[in-house]
């Protein structure tokens, strides 16, 4: 199975800041997508942005934007301009070009101050 | 919303008792999962689905069964439930198309006593 590594178990930002959760990937597979998501206190799972291995461009969804280094095999999300309710536990996954099972990372709890 | 509906959304049993969790879907998706959620561990695959009678295990497949006999409904079984098997169990479908994305249902809390 890939590894997915997620080595912030929790954070703190200022609402209104940007925060960078790190997520750093193995595989030996060229193509791979990378996935993020997000869930809140109520448990339910929300898909965020997507990033394929082979896409020229960082991926971008509103505040979300994903910091694709493909040599060095990381996907660090960027929440821009934090507000409150972006405080959630937030997964990295990764599937392989010829699969459409998801492997996760253990997670990132991001706590918003106001 | 796909259109995902798990049930019970809380079940408390007994080390030994039979559990069967359901998951139902309205949109016709061919992919079907089933994952456990524990602290540390992020979400971990037990088994899936790629069709109709067409499954396969996945990472924690141990003490668990599943069986799809309809598009819509993807039934995971634990034989014999054990305290291990105290975790929080989430359904998802896989959307076709270039991403693949999944979408998830809103869980299930089962406790083993």
């Amino acid at each position: 199975a890939q590894k997915i590594t997620q080595t912030q178990p929790g954070m703190f930002v200022q609402e209104k800041e940007a925060v960078t959760l790190d997520c750093t990937y193995d595989t030996s597979d060229p193509s791979y997508g990378l996935f993020w998501y997000k869930q809140p206190s109520s448990g339910e799972m929300i898909f965020l942005i997507y990033q394929g291995s082979y896409d020229q461009q960082n991926a971008t969804e509103g505040r979300y934007s994903l910091n694709f280094q493909k040599a060095r095999k990381s996907a660090n999300l960027v929440i821009s301009a934090s507000q409150l309710g972006d405080s959630a536990m937030y997964f990295c996954a990764m599937r392989r070009s010829n699969d459409y099972k998801l492997s996760f990372g253990a997670g990132t709890t991001v706590t918003v101050r106001a | 919303d796909a259109g995902i509906t798990q049930s019970p959304r809380h079940k408390v049993t007994e080390t030994g008792t039979p559990v069967t969790l359901r998951c139902h879907q309205t949109e016709n998706h061919r992919y079907m999962y089933w994952y456990r959620q524990d602290p540390g561990h992020g979400l971990r695959l037990i088994h899936y689905s790629y069709g109709v009678k067409d499954t396969d295990k996945g990472e924690v497949s141990d003490g668990y069964s599943v069986s799809r006999s309809k598009t819509e409904d993807f039934l995971l079984t634990l034989e014999s439930a054990t305290s291990s098997q105290t975790s929080v169990y989430f359904c998802a479908i896989s959307r076709t198309g270039e991403v693949y994305e999944q979408y998830f249902g809103p869980g299930t809390r089962l406790t083993v006593t």
